[in-house]
């Protein structure tokens, strides 16, 4: 079935750092999605792209969406505190389905 | 505005008992969710619903089955528990008329399960 893989699986960084987390499909994605969950919390939906090679920015995070519409990039800028968390990314598994990464653990140090 | 209402958010059982967890949305939404948290492994899917009075298997089922009681609730029931389930679940819905058919999940806040 369809798979997601995500990279790193842990990212540790001094805070102001920049960070970045990858995510990988065999297949071609119609979209992929990105959530944040905090420690001890539960997965929050962050933003979609659907576009090949779009572009979306919050703030500091910047999103990517392959040309080929088989990977994605979430990049931090200038990391803080609040940052603190897992990022997943998720793709379409078919009929309303949805299909994650394993999720990149990301601490900062102060 | 709830959104999406998970119960109990704790509990420990013992190998061979059973129990239920309830979910319950707010949202109106069509499709229901249960997922499972282990460490390394990300959210796999359980069981979902994708309307009222259907659900179908992802991909861990085993051991597991669910029931879409209505529009708004969708609960999970293991028979007999194991400890390789013991795990974090949550449970999510989504309205699925996002652009290209995506579906954006609103989750609940999990249950703790602990299997001895």
């Amino acid at each position: 079935g369809q798979q997601v893989m995500q990279i790193p699986q842990y990212q540790h960084v001094q805070e102001g750092e920049d960070f970045t987390t990858y995510c990988n499909s065999s297949t071609t994605l119609s979209n992929i999605q990105w959530y944040k969950q905090r420690p001890g919390g539960h997965p929050v939906f962050l933003i979609q792209l659907v576009k090949s090679g779009e572009v979306k920015k919050q703030k500091r995070l910047t999103f990517q969406f392959g040309e080929a519409k088989k990977n994605s990039s979430l990049h931090i800028t200038a990391t803080q505190t609040t940052d603190v968390g897992t990022y997943f990314c998720a793709g379409p598994g078919g009929a309303q389905k949805l299909v994650f990464g394993q999720g990149t653990r990301l601490t900062i140090n102060p | 505005n709830a959104g999406v209402t998970q119960t109990p958010k704790f509990q420990v059982l013992k190998t061979g008992q059973s129990m239920t967890l309830q979910c319950a949305q707010d949202m109106n939404h069509n499709s229901m969710y249960w997922y499972r948290q282990d460490p390394g492994m990300g959210l796999r899917l359980i069981y979902y619903s994708a309307s009222e009075g259907t659900t179908d298997k992802g991909e861990v089922p085993n051991g597991y089955n669910v029931s879409r009681l209505n529009k708004r609730e969708f609960s999970l029931r293991l028979e007999s528990a194991a400890p390789s389930q013991t795990s974090v679940y949550f449970c999510a819905s989504s309205d699925d008329r996002g652009p290209s058919g995506a579906n954006v999940l609103t989750f609940g806040a999990g249950s703790r399960l602990t299997v001895l």
